[in-house]
This record gives structure tokens, sequence and C-alpha cells, in this order.
């Protein structure tokens, strides 16, 4: 099994609507987690950035971490063809490995 | 100001070839990370440098995978003997400081084919 989990997708919907993302993640050490969007051809971008548990809001992008169920989430609204890429989820424990564990990423397209 | 580079963008090589990638960070970064990326797959990762401390070659799959970093700044990844297995995007990702969590900022990769 993953450490982290996550749904490759693809997941294609229309312009506007709401997207969610997930990821379930097995160590509990995890502390940090973030989202990065990946475009075609290019290195993944940082998009989100959390610690422990909770909500985070960014404009039309909304990070949640429920450590309890290990299972963190990336909802972006009135989504847009431009947020059409490749989004991963990463993590990191407080301390120790300075490594970052990433999903598998999960292809997304908006379509106008 | 200039993000994290790399080169090539593209290299194609034959099987059993050796193929040297470099990363230049982002200027004052200590932190130095080099990942493979699959198709299909999340970020793999290969060995970390921080500073002047020994690296985390943790993640190098095998002995035909080094990696050196000159005067804390350029990093050079070396693979020899090439299979096609190693056949992946190569990322590199600098980051300002240390401790869990910090933010990494990734270069566009070198695309190895190994035929």
């Amino acid at each position: 099994q993953k450490e982290v989990e996550q749904d490759p997708g693809p997941l294609s919907v229309p312009e506007g609507a709401i997207v969610s993302l997930n990821c379930t993640y097995s160590n509990s050490a995890f502390q940090y987690f973030m989202w990065y969007r990946q475009y075609s051809r290019k290195g993944p971008e940082l998009l989100m950035y959390t610690y422990s548990s909770g909500n985070k809001e960014d404009g039309r992008f909304t990070a949640q971490v429920d450590k309890s169920s290990k299972y963190i989430s990336l909802f972006i609204r009135d989504s847009q063809p431009s947020d059409s890429a490749t989004y991963l989820c990463a993590m990191s424990p407080i301390q120790g490995a300075q490594k970052l564990v990433f999903g598998q990423g999960t292809r997304l397209t908006i379509n106008p | 100001g200039a993000g994290v580079s790399q080169s090539p963008s593209n290299k194609v090589t034959e099987k059993g070839k050796d193929v040297e990638l470099r990363c230049d960070p982002i200027s004052g970064h200590t932190a130095l990370y080099w990942y493979r990326q699959s198709l299909g797959q999340g970020l793999e990762f290969l060995i970390y440098f921080q500073g002047n401390s020994a690296p985390d070659k943790s993640g190098l799959p095998s002995d035909r995978f080094s990696a050196e970093r000159t005067g804390g700044s350029v990093s050079t990844l070396t693979i020899q003997r090439t299979q096609q297995e190693d056949s992946a995007v190569y990322l590199c990702a600098s980051s300002p400081q240390r401790g869990g969590g910090e933010t990494q900022y990734f270069g566009p990769g070198t695309r190895l084919l190994v035929l």
C-alpha cells in the first residue's frame, strides 16, 4: 500500500462546476499538507499549503485537512478552463525526513 | 527573479549509455531535491542536499544513480548504464530553508528517453 493514495482520474467537468480532489494517507506523522498544480510539460507549482487540520481558503481554492480520517481535499469553485492541469497532493512530517511524499496526481480537464 | 532551471530539456539516449542531468537552483536556496516522475505516477523522491550536510540518498533506486552538488549550488544527477525503465521526467526542486513542510520550487524537468 502506498503512503499517499490519490485517484489519478482523469476527471472532466464543465466550466463553472465545483471540483473536489482528494487524497488519503496512512502515516499519522504527516503534519504539513500541500497541493501542487502541474501544467503539461511543466514542473509542479505550489498551490495551497496547510499545517495540521482545518481549512484554508485562497480565492477560488479551498484546502481541507481531516487528520482523524487521514484525508485531505482541494475544492475549486467556479472552475475555469485554465484550471485544467494535474493536481498533486504532497505531505511531510513535522520533523525527520525533509522529502515530500506525493500522491499520484489527478488529471483534471475543465471543458468550456 | 530566475526560477529553478534544468538542462537539457529533453534527452534521448541508448540503453547502456551514461547521462548527466543538470539543475541550477534558485540563488540562495540551501536545500535541493531530485525527483523522478514516471508516466502516470506521482513524484518519486531520489536525493536531498541541505547545505554542507551529507545528502539523503535514501531514494536512489540503484547504485547506477548518483548525484553531487558543487559549491552548494548547481547539482548534477548521473545515471550510469541507463536502462529503459529509467525513462521518466527528472525534476529538481530547491527550497530556501530547512524543516518539515518547507515550500519547494520546481524546475521544468528533464525528459529522459532510453531506447
